[in-house]
């Protein structure tokens, strides 16, 4: 069975930095492309970010470029992401998704941690 | 940055009823569209990839349709199950973006 954990989220002042990590189960991670998403309360699904199976190839939205950096430890199956400079903007539940094998949908999604930037 | 825009944002509907959501992208996306459900305080779900592939699971009551710059989600015969926000989401161009949502009610 897929799984993907997710941990890390937190209360940070605005300005502070947080890492959240997602361990993956159940499938080979080193072969699936892998996806940050968030959601502001009470909002729609933002895409963050992705990384492929090497770690090689990587995208940002807007939003991430520039304070937010994706990574991958395949012997640990685990991804991760270094979030900095954070505003209340930045307040949100963040999911890791896994791409379909060779394709681009989300097929697999984590149980979601709440970042939540405040004074 | 392709916009996706759903239609209705929010539907009340009955059971048993049939349900069709539709998302428009600002340009041509082919087929790489696809659609989520996410019910209160849980991680969306795959119901539909590629416009019309319907997801490993998914009760077959779930259908989509489209290309280009329309597409569909039909429920059939709706059930109480089925309260949720329904989100579309393409993968043709980056940066991926997702539909605002459209969340249905059951009476």
């Amino acid at each position: 069975e897929v799984q993907l954990v997710q941990s890390g989220g937190d209360l940070v002042q605005p300005g502070g930095s947080l890492r959240l990590s997602c361990v993956a189960s159940g499938f080979t991670f080193s072969s699936y492309r892998m996806n940050w998403v968030r959601q502001a309360p009470g909002r729609g699904l933002e895409w963050l970010s992705y990384i492929d199976g090497s770690g090689y190839y990587i995208s940002y939205a807007d939003s991430a470029e520039g304070r937010f950096t994706i990574s991958r430890d395949n012997a640990k199956s685990s991804l991760y992401l270094q979030m900095n400079s954070l505003t209340a903007e930045d307040t949100a539940v963040y999911y890791c998704a896994r791409d379909g094998f060779g394709e681009s949908d989300f097929d697999n999604w984590g149980q979601g941690t709440l970042v939540t930037v405040s004074p | 940055e392709v916009v996706l825009t759903q239609s209705p944002d929010f539907q009340s509907v009955t059971p048993k009823e049939k349900v069709t959501i539709t998302c428009r992208a600002s340009q041509n996306i082919g087929t790489t569209l696809h659609w989520y459900q996410q019910k209160p305080d849980q991680s969306p779900k795959l119901l539909i990839k590629y416009a019309s592939q319907s997801f490993s699971g998914v009760p077959s009551r779930f259908s989509g349709s489209g290309s280009g710059t329309d597409f569909t989600l039909t429920i059939n015969s709706l059930e109480a199950d089925d309260a949720a926000t329904y989100y579309c989401h393409q993968s043709s161009t980056l940066p991926y973006t997702f539909g605002q949502g459209t969340k249905l009610e059951i009476k």
